[in-house]
């Protein structure tokens, strides 16, 4: 079945660090690749998407390259701000009904 | 533009008793709808999903139940809470049935079941 696997957190940066979190994805078929982050007490919020191989998603400095040939989707940031500290979700989605399935979550605090 | 709305935000409620949260969705027609929940340092985990007035599908054998009256309006039930019902739930939207679409969360309700 299909399936997503985060790095586990939390993560602890200083400001101006690289940031790497791990997601890989087990699916079959031709799934999309996500990433949502969540700030503290609200809901989720689009980060960015890939929906084929080799796709690179990028959003406010975050990148994320959908590599088929190892299932994986990591999430990078070159220099991570105060203002990152939040929870990062991967997910997959696929077709039925425009279902999503989530990673377990990465929190990541980001200290000044 | 598209909003969803979820109520309340924040909820304590007595073991036993019933529930009902309401979501509503605003600028988009016959969207997928979603429920969500998130306990405590962990995941989402799907309970349903619709995709149309009266069609409910159910992800997972629960106390909860889910029906679509409108067809922007989600409303998620039970008749008689559990402990184990607390965590923070998360109404969702999409459109069409592809693997490309994007969902739109709420703000969330966070229940507390004592």
């Amino acid at each position: 079945g299909n399936s997503v696997t985060q790095m586990e957190g939390p993560v602890t940066l200083s400001e101006e660090a690289f940031l790497t979190i791990n997601c890989t994805y087990t699916a079959t078929g031709y799934p999309s690749l996500f990433w949502y982050v969540q700030y503290p007490g609200e809901g989720l919020q689009l980060l960015l998407k890939a929906t084929k191989a080799d796709d690179k998603g990028s959003n406010k400095g975050f990148e994320a390259t959908y590599r088929k040939e190892t299932t994986s989707f990591h999430l990078e940031k070159g220099s991570v701000q105060v203002s990152d500290s939040a929870v990062y979700f991967c997910a997959l989605g696929y077709n039925q009904g425009g279902k999503l399935i989530f990673g377990q979550g990465t929190e990541l605090s980001v200290k000044p | 533009s598209q909003t969803i709305h979820q109520w309340p935000a924040t909820l304590v409620q007595p073991v036993g008793s019933p529930l009902s949260l309401e979501c509503t969705v605003e600028g988009t027609s016959n969207p997928n709808l979603y429920w969500y929940r998130q306990a405590a340092g962990r995941g989402l985990q799907l309970l349903f999903y619709s995709v149309g007035i009266g069609q409910i599908s159910s992800e997972v054998p629960q106390n909860l139940s889910a029906s679509r009256p409108q067809d922007r309006q989600f409303i998620l039930s039970s008749k008689k809470l559990l402990l184990s019902d607390s965590g923070f739930y998360l109404c969702a939207w999409s459109v069409g049935g592809g693997a490309k679409n994007i969902q739109y969360f709420g703000a969330g309700t966070r229940l507390s079941v004592l």
